[in-house]
């Protein structure tokens, strides 16, 4: 079994505050990361997908960065918004068909 | 277009009673997975299907756990003899190809109570 690991468990702040969080994994070849964004009663939605060392992905407001050779990623929203509340996932695909998910970032951002 | 679909969205069932759930992924997506995330923990890899083949059936937390795949369509979860440990949301996700690049797409998830 891997251990994802994703922090802080919860985070709560202020419209209009940027704020980011952090996935970690064992630093060992794996193929891909996977970043999610999960609201309450509805699927969850990709992100992002991250393949090299480096990678670099932003969409809007989110960014997200990869170091394989430390074994983290970090997301981060600038600016957020009320309608960014959601629980923020992330997983690794180690090998070919199976993802280990970590047990996610719930963000709540108060207007 | 039409996204991920699961049925049923909710159901109770008795201990000792046999479910099954399904799962109509996106029309053309060859790779399809089941996961299951249970109260307070996170999302837990089941199965994966290529086609309707399923490589790896590791992930299934007993023999109790079944699932098939009819060609690259309909894919049903069967659970035996349900334990109150089963309950949890059974979230269904399917891709393009299963690989490393291609973003998975979930279903709104089932969720099974046992009473």
């Amino acid at each position: 079994i891997l251990n994802v690991e994703q922090s802080p468990q919860s985070l709560h702040v202020q419209e209009g505050d940027s704020t980011n969080f952090t996935c970690s994994f064992p630093s060992s070849n794996f193929y891909a990361l996977h970043w999610y964004r999960w609201e309450t009663a509805k699927s969850p939605e990709a992100l992002f997908v991250m393949t090299l060392n480096g990678d670099e992905k932003k969409k809007g407001r989110i960014s997200a960065t990869l170091n394989t050779k430390e074994g983290y990623s970090y997301l981060y929203i600038k600016g957020s918004q009320p309608e960014d509340s959601a629980t923020y996932l992330c997983a690794l695909l180690y090998n070919f068909n199976k993802f280990y998910f970590g047990s996610g970032t719930k963000l709540n951002v108060k207007p | 277009g039409a996204g991920v679909s699961q049925s049923p969205s909710n159901k109770v069932t008795e201990k000792g009673k046999d479910v099954e759930l399904r799962c109509d992924p996106i029309s053309g997506h060859t790779a399809l997975y089941w996961y299951r995330q249970r109260l307070g923990q996170g999302l837990e890899f089941l199965i994966y299907f290529q086609g309707n083949s399923a490589p790896d059936k590791s992930g299934l937390p007993s023999d109790r756990f079944s699932a098939e795949r009819t060609g690259e369509s309909v894919s049903t979860l069967t659970i035996q003899r349900t334990q109150q440990e089963d309950s949890a949301v059974y979230l269904c996700a399917s891709s393009l190809v299963g690989g490393t690049t291609y973003e998975q797409y979930f279903g709104p998830g089932t969720r099974l109570t046992v009473t």
